[in-house]
């Protein structure tokens, strides 16, 4: 069963504005992560955060973890037409075993 | 430059084929997997492995085999295959020794057709 439940499934707004979208997971973790896939290819890492940190800043991304209801969310901002892509959260459990598990993603489309 | 390379990336097949889709990385990283991606599902890890002759299996391991006799390779291999396991197929690598997880660094797929 999939852990990592990303909201929402589908997400379309204008170049320059927000983006929000949300991973809720069912275990302790790690850590969480989140990805970016171009149409079919290959995941890229955008950014990771640690189960003792709040919150993190990479360029336009913030990510925030809520430990304590098991959630984070990614904000782009101000998107760019080349935002557009799936972006999935993946979570590492402290159960001990080394299993990556992934979300189902959010599909962005930002419209130029 | 720093990649995971897949091979193949595209392959049309029939049930029954053996088959083996390799992934070699040149980042000199200990860890390694093998993920399918199937529409709604998102990634499901298949195998991975911490190091050379250590592997385990992820969460759809039926139906797959994996090796890792070098560092850098890390062969899937599908000995009989069945229309079910067409999908999209990632290999990943990590260079995390911490054992808390690190950046995943992933090929460009391999789109395998079981007919």
């Amino acid at each position: 069963s999939q852990q990592g439940e990303e909201d929402p499934q589908a997400l379309s707004i204008q170049e320059g504005e927000n983006a929000t979208m949300n991973c809720s997971y069912k275990t302790s973790i790690n850590n969480l992560q989140w990805y970016r896939q171009n149409s079919g290819r290959g995941l890229v890492h955008l950014i990771l955060i640690r189960s003792n940190e709040r919150e993190k800043h990479s360029g336009r991304l913030r990510v925030t973890l809520d430990t304590s209801k098991k959630s984070s969310s990614l904000l782009i901002t101000a998107s760019r037409a080349a935002d557009t892509a799936s972006y999935f959260c993946a979570t590492l459990p402290t159960s001990g075993t080394y299993k990556y598990i992934f979300g189902t993603g959010t599909r962005l489309k930002v419209l130029a | 430059e720093a990649q995971v390379t897949q091979n193949p990336r595209y392959l049309i097949t029939v049930t029954g084929k053996k088959l083996t889709v390799t992934c070699s990385q040149n980042m000199n990283h200990e860890y390694m997997s093998w993920y399918r991606q199937d529409p709604g599902l998102g990634l499901r890890q298949i195998y991975y492995s911490m190091n050379v002759e250590v592997t385990d299996k992820g969460d759809v391991p039926e139906g797959y085999k994996v090796s890792r006799k070098e560092k850098r390779n890390f062969p899937l291999i599908l000995e009989s295959p069945s229309p079910n396991q067409t999908s999209l197929y990632f290999c990943a690598s990590s260079s995390d020794r911490s054992g808390f997880g690190g950046e995943l660094f992933f090929g460009e797929g391999s789109r395998l057709t079981v007919l």
